[in-house]
């Protein structure tokens, strides 16, 4: 079954500490990308890449950083830098350049206190 | 810069009573406009992609259309099972440049 897995579905940290939310493909796609998910707010972009070992910032990268040594794993971590970490958190890939849809994970929930 | 606004906010239907969700964008050059469902808790599903003006796209009780300006997603007869947000998205520019989201449509759909 190809699809995209986003683990674990709910995270809980404390405050100060860094952690990792795993995402992994097997759809053979090139680009994936990280969205930030809040109640009342559109997805926003958090980092992206397009291809093994390179990776843009999005919108909000600030105080997430990202590795992409594999092309089907993207893991993103929250570091304690980023200010507001509470959210639920969103993976996905895309298949070539240009007009192709992307496809999401299931997404992780994380809970920062 | 490209923008996506949906409209309304939020929509509550009687089953059955047909209606149609409204997606405006600026962009330029777009390369494609792509609706999503997303139920609570869960990731966005694709539904559909549309890329130039006058397209249309159906898939069961969903239908979507597109002009130079904006997106119309129009349910026909639904179901509490449609209740759902639903997102717009579109990608202007070239490569793999990321998608724009709007905010989303939030649809109840009552028995």
């Amino acid at each position: 079954d190809g699809g995209i897995t986003q683990s674990p579905k709910y995270l809980f940290r404390k405050e100060g500490q860094n952690v990792t939310l795993s995402c992994e493909q097997n759809l053979n796609h090139d680009a994936m990308y990280w969205y930030r998910q809040d109640p009342g707010q559109g997805l926003r972009l958090i980092y992206y890449s397009q291809i093994v070992n390179d990776f843009q910032k999005g919108d909000i990268a600030e105080g997430y950083s990202v590795s992409r040594e594999k092309k089907e794993s993207f893991p993103l971590t929250v570091t304690s830098a980023q200010k507001n970490p509470t959210a639920f958190y969103l993976c996905a890939s895309k298949n070539g350049a240009g007009g192709y849809e992307q496809y999401f994970g299931p997404g992780t929930r994380l809970t920062v206190t | 810069e490209d923008q996506v606004t949906q409209s309304p906010e939020a929509l509550r239907l009687q089953e059955g009573e047909s209606s149609s969700l409204n997606c405006s964008y600026t962009v330029s050059g777009l390369r494609g406009l792509f609706w999503y469902r997303q139920d609570p808790g869960k990731g966005p599903e694709f539904l559909f992609t549309l890329y130039s003006a006058g397209e249309e796209k159906e898939k069961e009780r969903l239908k979507a259309t597109l002009t130079k300006k904006e997106s119309f997603l129009h349910i026909t007869a639904p179901k509490p099972e449609d209740s759902a947000t639903y997102l717009c998205a579109v990608q202007a520019g070239s490569g793999n440049t990321p998608l724009v989201f709007g905010k989303g449509t939030r649809l109840s759909v009552i028995a």
